[in-house]
């Protein structure tokens, strides 16, 4: 059973920034494909990026291509999404996802809240 | 250009049966689409990828009440005996090349 477990609240200052973590249990890591989404308050469900280990790419949406960075840690299955240059609007809820077929999203993470104010 | 086209809202009262549709932008109407359900202060949840022929997996646990079928370029996520629980929001989900796409979500709200 593959599982999702993310790291804990953020409050950061607008201008710097934020390193989220998705630790994997379960599954066959490298072969899976991890994507990030995010959720404003009280808005729907947007995609920031995607990173699939085995192939070693990553692919980023327009909105956040210069301030995103998706990696993988094969040795702990862990993988982060660090968003720079943050500002207000960046405050919300961030979630892991994995798709093991590679398109759908099948597992998701319980989310992380991060806070950006001046 | 690839899009996805949710209506905002939807109700249905408790017991009865509610679709909720995704519509695939021109020239997408081949595309599979995953559903997902967000109950309110939750995290989104897996319910099923839907092919273009209404073929259709579903996550571990759904319950049998959860269905789809397609029709052209629409995708529909069919819920049978509403349960109180089943109020949330529903996002359709689909992908491309380098590229993933939510749609803008159904607020479902069970009578």
């Amino acid at each position: 059973q593959v599982q999702l477990v993310q790291s804990g609240t953020e409050v950061k200052k607008t201008g710097t920034s934020v390193k989220v973590s998705c630790e994997t249990s379960g599954g066959t890591f490298s072969s899976y494909t991890f994507g990030w989404v995010r959720q404003a308050p009280g808005q729907g469900l947007e995609w920031m990026g995607t990173i699939t280990p085995i192939l070693g790419t990553t692919n980023y949406a327009q909105n956040f291509q210069d301030r995103v960075t998706i990696t993988a840690d094969e040795s702990t299955t862990t993988v982060y999404m660090e968003l720079s240059s943050l500002r207000s609007e960046d405050t919300a809820i961030y979630f892991c996802a994995t798709s093991r077929t590679r398109d759908v999203f099948d597992i998701w993470g319980q989310g992380t809240m991060v806070t950006v104010s001046s | 250009q690839l899009v996805l086209t949710q209506s905002p809202s939807a109700s249905a009262s408790l017991g009865a049966s509610v679709k909720l549709t995704c519509i695939l932008s021109s020239g997408h109407s081949t595309y599979a689409v995953a559903w997902h359900q967000q109950q309110p202060g939750k995290g989104p949840r897996f319910l099923m990828k839907l092919h273009y022929d209404g073929s259709h997996t579903k996550g571990d646990g759904i319950p049998d009440r959860f269905s789809g079928s397609s029709s052209g370029a629409e995708r529909y996520l069919i819920i049978s005996r509403l349960h109180s629980e089943d109020e949330g929001d529903y996002y359709c989900q689909t992908w491309g090349t380098g590229i993933v796409l939510f749609g803008g979500g159904t607020k479902l709200t069970v009578l």
